[in-house]
């Protein structure tokens, strides 16, 4: 059985870098013809799209984000990260890690973590 | 950007079929996947690529996508379908959801 777990700080100041780490267990996070995503939800709202990587190392990205957005993987951690520019009160959310397939159906998703930004 | 819009809300008696939509543009040719949120969880999939269906989704679930619009179905909706319902848009540069209806089971 997958498990992804989301870690990282759960406050950060305005315009610092919020950084965030999935870690993947019961599989490698190389097998398979998956990706690896990063989604947020801010409180009472829907969801959004951050980016994506693939274990090639390949990356898409919101574009809306893509500015700010990078995207990195450790194969031999079995872990991928989040990195977020500049922020700002907005992207106050909960993080979730997901595990995607062909087609865009994430069927293993960590349990998200919060991520407030405030000073 | 690309948008998917869906309606806010959708109420349903038990038993009837309950039917979300998601519109966006040449929607069609993309795939569409469909998650289901309930209140502190994190989302579970549905539908994907259009019309399937997971192991363990109950077959009352199922999808279609055409044109500019993908749609959800609910066949005999139970109580325990109410849960906040997100489509999902994707192809190989790119991925959006949709903002999200809210099932009413009543």
């Amino acid at each position: 059985q997958v498990q992804l777990q989301e870690s990282g700080p759960g406050l950060v100041k305005p315009s610092q870098t919020l950084s965030l780490t999935c870690t993947v267990s019961g599989g490698s996070i190389s097998s398979g013809n998956y990706y690896w995503s990063w989604v947020r939800q801010p409180a009472g709202k829907g969801l959004e799209w951050i980016g994506r990587i693939y274990t090639s190392g390949s990356t898409n990205y919101n574009p809306s984000l893509k500015s700010r957005v990078t995207i990195s993987v450790d194969t031999s951690k079995n872990q991928f990260s989040l990195r977020l520019s500049s922020v700002t009160a907005a992207d106050t959310a909960v993080y979730y890690c997901a595990r995607g397939g062909y087609g865009g159906w994430y069927d293993y998703w960590g349990q998200g973590t919060l991520a407030t930004v405030s000073s | 950007s690309y948008e998917l819009t869906q309606p806010p809300s959708v109420s349903v008696s038990p038993g009837q079929t309950a039917s979300i939509t998601c519109s966006g543009d040449k929607l069609g040719d993309k795939y569409a996947c469909w998650y289901q949120q309930k209140p502190g969880q994190s989302p579970v999939v549905v539908i994907y690529q259009d019309t399937k269906r997971p192991s363990g989704i109950p077959e009352r679930f199922s999808g279609s996508n055409s044109g500019n619009t993908a749609t959800l179905t609910i066949s005999g909706t139970q109580a325990m379908d109410e849960a906040d319902y997100y489509c999902q848009a994707w192809d190989s540069r790119t991925e959006v959801f949709g903002g999200g209806t809210k099932l009413t089971v009543l």
